[in-house]
């Protein structure tokens, strides 16, 4: 069955750091999400996007946060210097439209030390 | 503005036992859809059920089954016999078709843990 994959599963990064969180979406989804949950609270919604642009973005995600459809198959979220706050487990998910199911990814827990 | 409010923060039930896990919502929009997703240890998210607002028969899926009432906002999950493998948090969700069906906004969600 196809899935949304994310790696790194675990990443530690240093306070200041530029960090890149990779996903792949299902091959034939067109519309991309990233959602964040910072340990021990509820998911969060960060961003939309669909035909290289973004559609939909939350109050969280600001000017520190970008994505990008790099190539045909990844979808990349770019925290350009990371806070001690910035540490969560960050969910990928994809679907084929706007309004069908999406699928999730396991996610990447980002530490921020 | 969308609100999706899960009052119970922690249940504990012995196994076997029927559990019932609130969400109440609200939101401005007449069209909307309304998710179940459950969190196990392992920290990934499980789909559970997705109903819009325009259906509001109630769904048995196994040992799960969903009641949606408009009339009081409320989207309520059931796991009947529960088992320890259903111990996890579980999260309600709402989004709006004005925004798109997958931006999501979450409750904080419900820890069962089923006691063998």
């Amino acid at each position: 069955e196809p899935e949304v994959t994310q790696t790194p599963s675990h990443q530690v990064t240093q306070m200041g750091q530029e960090v890149i969180l990779r996903c792949v979406p299902i091959s034939n989804h067109l519309y991309f999400y990233w959602y964040r949950q910072i340990l021990g609270q509820k998911v969060e919604f960060l961003v939309s996007f669909y035909n290289n642009e973004i559609s939909e973005k939350s109050e969280i995600f600001d000017d520190q946060f970008s994505v990008e459809r790099p190539d045909g198959s990844n979808f990349t979220l770019k925290i350009r210097s990371t806070k001690l706050e910035d540490s969560a487990m960050y969910f990928c998910a994809s679907s084929v439209t706007r309004d069908t199911e999406a699928f999730f990814g396991q996610g990447t827990r980002l530490t921020v030390v | 503005a969308q609100k999706v409010t899960q009052a119970q923060t922690e249940i504990s039930v012995v196994e076997k036992e029927d559990v019932t896990l609130d969400c109440v919502y609200e939101t401005r929009d007449t069209t909307y859809y309304l998710f179940w997703y459950k969190q196990p240890p392992s920290g990934e998210l499980v789909f559970l059920i997705r109903r819009n607002s325009f259906d509001e028969q109630n769904e048995i899926s196994g040992r799960y089954s969903w009641n949606f009432q408009k009339s009081t906002s409320s989207f309520n999950f059931t796991i009947t016999a529960s088992q320890v493998v259903d111990s996890a948090v579980y999260f309600c969700a709402l989004s709006e078709a004005r925004t798109g069906a997958n931006n999501l906004f979450f409750g904080t969600g419900t820890r069962l843990t089923v006691i063998p």
